[in-house]
């Protein structure tokens, strides 16, 4: 079974300018995650799908930070623009329904680094 | 409330010790206590996961000791290999799909050959 793919795996970019982070999630997984862990601390969550509805993203900063899922399948998250806080690792991961029951699979991830 | 709190930060110990990671948490509702392994330029992957109906749960070398009146849970490794040398993360999350899973900062562990 093929793993959660993500790309690119590295990116730097100078500040204000954009970027877009894509995830594949496993075969029939629903739920896709996508965290921001930056070095030194655990992952966080900045949102989360079921299918291509969003169901959390409280912790998204909306004023640059944006994510969408079509088809309830692949997803992209976007950063524009990007500040120096924003170097990290983006994790996307998924879940085929709920994480406690099924697991929840993490991609590579993609390290960010904003100059 | 929200927050699992993990000690140490870092650890290191000799092969074929006992590895101890400890966490904390302060919101009663929590359910679900899972640990994640995670190696370098990897994603964390699940090692192991209790819930509070039971106080120890154990696969392998890998034991979780749960203490719900104390709201406490540990990562106890037994054994330890340089193979187990990565950082470990603590979470807890609630029993519905809809709710986000909560990480500790992380343990960095070395097992010394």
């Amino acid at each position: 079974e093929a793993g959660v793919a993500q790309s690119p795996r590295y990116k730097i970019i100078e500040k204000r300018q954009s970027v877009a982070f894509w995830c594949n999630p496993i075969s029939g997984h629903a739920t896709l995650y996508w965290y921001q862990q930056i070095l030194g601390q655990g992952p966080k969550l900045l949102i989360q799908f079921q299918n291509n509805g969003v169901v959390d993203d409280s912790q998204l900063p909306k004023d640059r930070f944006s994510a969408e899922r079509l088809k309830g399948v692949d997803s992209t998250l976007k950063i524009q623009p990007a500040k120096l806080e924003d170097s990290a690792v983006y994790l996307c991961a998924s879940s085929l329904a709920g994480l406690q029951y099924f697991g929840q699979y993490f991609g590579p991830g993609t390290r960010l680094t904003v100059t | 409330q929200q927050q699992v709190k993990q000690s140490p930060q870092s650890l290191i110990v000799q092969k074929g010790g006992i590895s101890i990671i400890n966490c904390a948490y302060e919101n009663t509702a929590f359910d679900y206590f899972p640990w994640y392994q995670q190696f370098p330029g990897k994603g964390p992957a699940l090692l192991i996961a209790i819930r509070p109906d039971v106080s120890e749960k154990k696969e392998g070398r890998f034991t979780i000791s749960f203490n719900k009146s104390a709201k406490q849970f540990s990562l106890h490794i037994m054994d330890s290999q340089p193979g187990d040398s990565a950082t470990y993360f603590c979470a807890a999350s609630r029993q519905n799909r809809d709710d986000k899973i909560i990480f500790g900062k992380g343990t960095r562990l070395h097992i010394l050959p």
